[in-house]
């Protein structure tokens, strides 16, 4: 059954320095999303893309954040500089699109990036 | 905006009992409605969903939940809970395509 991957599973970085996570989405699906959760709190949107260029993000995802899909098939989600209120998992997860199709709607959530900031 | 609120963080059953973990949405259009769930340390993963065609939702591993409009309710039940149960639920509502909006989810502790 396909799945969305994610890499690394476990990421430790300096405060002030640049993380990449990434995610391999199910192959064709068109919508892609980025979501957080900081321990013990609940799942929060940060951002969604589609068609090469983001179509919703949260207040969470402001300049420091940035998403791309650079090859059509990975989607990366990259923090220019971390701060320690960064400290999370990172949830990536994608959906079909499309219509007529009933789980089209449907989000399909990868394992996860736990990010710690030092 | 689209919210959702899950009702006890906590809820402890008897394996065997009953199983009932309450979500209430609010929703300015006709909301698309979820629960998934998360094991300890892994990802979300789906358990149903509704999509506005049968109010009453069957999802994986014996849970079921109901679409009451008139109490903005999606409330998820499963007759006979087991230890593999144990997990946190998390409720969440869409629209379409865009973001999903997530409660703050409710831990299910199952005994023996």
């Amino acid at each position: 059954e396909p799945e969305v991957t994610q890499t690394p599973s476990h990421q430790v970085t300096q405060m002030g320095q640049e993380v990449i996570l990434r995610c391999v989405p199910i192959s064709n699906h068109l919508y892609f999303y980025w979501y957080r959760q900081i321990l013990g709190q609940k799942v929060e949107f940060l951002v969604s893309f589609y068609n090469n260029e983001i179509s919703e993000k949260s207040e969470i995802f402001d300049d420091q954040f940035s998403v791309e899909r650079p090859d059509g098939s990975n989607f990366t989600l990259k923090i220019r500089s971390t701060k320690l209120e960064d400290s999370a998992m990172y949830f990536c997860a994608s959906s079909p699109g499309g219509s007529g199709r009933v789980s089209y709607n449907e989000q399909f959530f990868g394992p996860g990036t736990r990010l710690t900031v030092l | 905006a689209q919210s959702v609120t899950q009702l006890g963080s906590h809820v402890s059953v008897s394996e065997g009992a009953l199983v009932l973990l309450r979500c209430n949405y609010s929703s300015s259009v006709p909301p698309y409605l979820f629960w998934y769930v998360q094991y300890p340390n892994q990802g979300l993963q789906l358990l149903l969903k509704y999509t506005s065609a049968a109010t009453l939702v069957k999802g994986i591993n014996d849970f079921e939940a109901e679409f009451k409009k008139s109490e903005t309710s999606f409330h998820l039940t499963k007759p006979s809970a087991h230890m593999s149960d144990a997990a946190e639920y998390f409720c969440a509502v869409s629209k379409g395509f865009q973001k999903l909006v997530f409660g703050t989810g409710t831990r299910l502790l199952v005994s023996p």
